[in-house]
């Protein structure tokens, strides 16, 4: 059974701050994982996707990393500010001809502080 | 291009009773999949549909229960509501099913009393 483990559990940091967060997942047979923010109450907002075959995808400050064989991805915030303050979440995407799921972490909550 | 939408966005109901949530996809999506949010057990995955099909089912029990229709809306079923129903209830769409990214709605906040 797939579990997705975040680190920290919550993190605050004065802006501006390069920072970290971690996901590691048990079962490497994915399709993908994608990396989601939360604002409270809101729903998810998409930040990157990494396909299995891909290493890392990049967007702005943002730069995602992805080590299948060793169950890993990080999300890397450069220069971060009081705005990315929020939830982040890791998601891994798993299925076969039989259907398709997402299973989630519990999440890293980010304050940054101005 | 519009966003998922879901419908109604709050939602109050007593034990006992059932409630209908409903979930507009993005425009040529045809995947459509449920989360249930709690404070406790964090995001949880409910059902996939996939052409008017349900491709997967999570770990709840049979009172939820999920169609998807020809034009890939979606509605979820809650029947004989539990206290311990209350939660964010957010659907996602995706192109189709597997490596593609999936757009999350806003959610439906349902609360059983």
């Amino acid at each position: 059974k797939q579990e997705v483990t975040q680190i920290p559990a919550a993190l605050s940091v004065p802006e501006g701050e390069n920072l970290v967060l971690n996901c590691s997942f048990t079962d490497s047979a994915i399709y993908n994982l994608q990396w989601f923010r939360q604002d409270p109450g809101k729903g998810l907002t998409s930040l990157l996707l990494i396909q299995s075959s891909q290493r890392e995808q990049t967007s702005g400050r943002l730069n995602a990393s992805l080590d299948k064989s060793s169950g890993r991805s990080t999300l890397y915030i450069a220069a971060s500010q009081p705005g990315d303050s929020a939830t982040y979440l890791c998601a891994v995407g798993e299925g076969n001809t039989g259907g398709f799921k997402t299973i989630f972490g519990a999440g890293t909550r980010l304050f940054v502080k101005a | 291009k519009a966003g998922v939408t879901q419908t109604p966005r709050y939602l109050i109901k007593t034990r006992g009773q059932q409630v209908t949530l409903s979930c507009s996809p993005i425009s040529g999506h045809r995947s459509v999949s449920w989360y249930q949010q709690t404070p406790g057990q964090g995001l949880q995955f409910l059902f996939e549909y996939f052409s008017e099909t349900q491709r997967n089912k999570g770990n709840f029990p049979g009172r939820f229960s999920g169609r998807q229709f020809s034009n890939s809306r979606s509605e979820m079923n809650v029947s004989t509501l539990e206290l311990g129903d209350s939660a964010l209830y957010l659907c996602a769409s995706s192109l189709r099913e597997g490596q593609y990214e999936q757009y999350f709605g806003p959610g439906t906040r349902l609360t059983v009393t």
